[in-house]
């Protein structure tokens, strides 16, 4: 079994959806989790973190995490042609003085058509 | 903002040469990273470092990489005898310490 999963994709979708992106993951001890986007020959640009279970809001994206399942959404509300990028989740367990190591899934790619 | 800057952004080398990819990881910065995704991919950690010292690396770091903070501001990789399997596009990143790590745009590495 994979450490984290995630849907490749491609994922398209019309302008103005709600958008579900989602992982799974295999190690309970995983406590940091984010949300990077990647646009093509960017590096990942951090969209969204949590710590433990919860939700998180940020604007038209929110975040979920549930650790009982080992899985994570990420939600974008009113799509725009913007958003079409590379959606990548990593997380982490953490430590006392930092991060530390992340690990991703393998991202999935957004195509939002206007 | 303050941003992670990687030098150069392509690098192409021959089989067995040495190469060093470059970074200037934001400034208040105390934790240092570097990661790197071949062509399809997931991105993969390789190496943390933080007070002039690793602190984590991967299976994938071996005797081949080193990395080194040789002055205030950079953050060198360095990859002694490049292999046709080291292609990829390596990745720098930084923290300021329990949050999450901020990337470069990457050095796309070509070996020949």
């Amino acid at each position: 079994q994979k450490e984290v999963e995630q849907d490749p994709g491609p994922l398209s979708v019309p302008e103005g959806a709600i958008v579900s992106l989602n992982c799974t993951y295999s190690n309970s001890a995983f406590q940091y989790f984010m949300w990077y986007r990647q646009y093509s020959r960017k590096g990942p640009e951090l969209l969204m973190y949590t710590y433990s279970s919860g939700n998180k809001e940020d604007g038209r994206f929110t975040a979920q995490v549930d650790k009982s399942s080992k899985y994570i959404s990420l939600f974008i509300r009113d799509s725009q042609p913007s958003d079409s990028a590379t959606y990548l989740c990593a997380m982490s367990d953490g430590t006392n003085t930092g991060f530390q190591k992340l690990v991703f899934g393998t991202g999935t790619r957004l195509l939002v058509s206007p | 903002e303050p941003e992670v800057t990687q030098t150069p952004s392509h690098q192409v080398t021959q089989m067995g040469q040495e190469v060093i990819l470059r970074c200037v990881p934001i400034s208040n910065h105390l934790y240092f990273y570097w990661y790197r995704q071949i062509l399809g991919q997931k991105v993969e950690f390789l190496v943390s470092f933080y007070n002039n010292e690793i602190s984590e690396k991967s299976e994938i770091f071996d005797d081949q990489f080193s990395v080194e903070r040789p002055d205030g501001s950079n953050f060198t990789l360095k990859i002694r005898s490049t292999k046709l399997e080291d292609s990829a596009m390596y990745f720098c990143a930084s923290s300021k310490g329990p949050e999450p790590q901020h990337f470069g745009d990457g050095t796309r590495l070509s070996i020949l």
